[in-house]
């Protein structure tokens, strides 16, 4: 069965670093969103991407996020200045029409 | 009004029990609705939509009351395997697949 995989599994970072965080979807997904879950929180919507262009983005997407599928494979999520608050597990997710959405497992990022 | 909203919990239930979940949501143009299933420190995973005429998957029925802005998730004859948090989700009324997730409600189910 095809899944979503997500690198690095986890992160630490200091406060004010840039961190990139990696997807690969499911091929022929073309939908493709971030969502992220405070420990011990929600899951929270992140953004949703479609077509090289943002779809959707929540409150929490300012503009220290910025979101990219640099090779038609890979989609990451990029973390310009990391502050404490930032400290969270990133899920990937993806579908491939705007239905059911496969979630990678995660990358949990510590921002020191 | 949270946007989904459900009872935490926990739900500690013996093996073989039956045991309801249930969820509300605030926006009426909400087009889609799901039960997802996640296991400690894991990824959400789909356990079913939820339809207007409601669905079963094996032990698994959901429901969803538009007018009452309700879903629902009955779970019988309830296995070891059963015991996770279960997030009723809502997709976003824009056409753009957003997922907006409650707050999950455990379950703890006990031999």
């Amino acid at each position: 069965e095809p899944e979503v995989t997500q690198t690095p599994s986890h992160q630490v970072t200091q406060m004010g670093q840039e961190v990139i965080l990696r997807c690969v979807p499911i091929s022929n997904h073309l939908y493709f969103y971030w969502y992220r879950q405070i420990l011990g929180q929600k899951v929270e919507f992140l953004v949703s991407f479609y077509n090289n262009e943002i779809s959707e983005k929540s409150e929490i997407f300012d503009d220290q996020f910025s979101v990219e599928r640099p090779d038609g494979s890979n989609f990451t999520l990029k973390i310009r200045s990391t502050k404490l608050e930032d400290s969270a597990m990133y899920f990937c997710a993806c579908s491939r029409q705007q239905e059911t959405q496969y979630f990678g497992p995660g990358t949990r990022l510590l921002v020191l | 009004r949270k946007e989904v909203e459900q009872d935490p919990g926990p739900f500690n239930v013996p093996e073989g029990a039956t045991v309801a979940f249930n969820c509300t949501y605030s926006n009426s143009a909400s087009q889609s609705f799901f039960w997802y299933r996640q296991d400690c420190r894991k990824e959400p995973k789909l356990l079913m939509s939820v339809y207007s005429s409601g669905n079963e998957d094996g032990r698994f029925t959901a429901q969803l009351n538009r007018a009452s802005q309700y879903i629902s998730l009955l779970i019988r004859d309830s296995k070891l395997s059963d015991s996770a948090t279960y997030l009723c989700v809502v997709g976003g009324s824009g056409n753009t697949g957003k997922l907006i997730f409650g707050q999950g409600t455990t379950l703890q189910v006990k031999p």
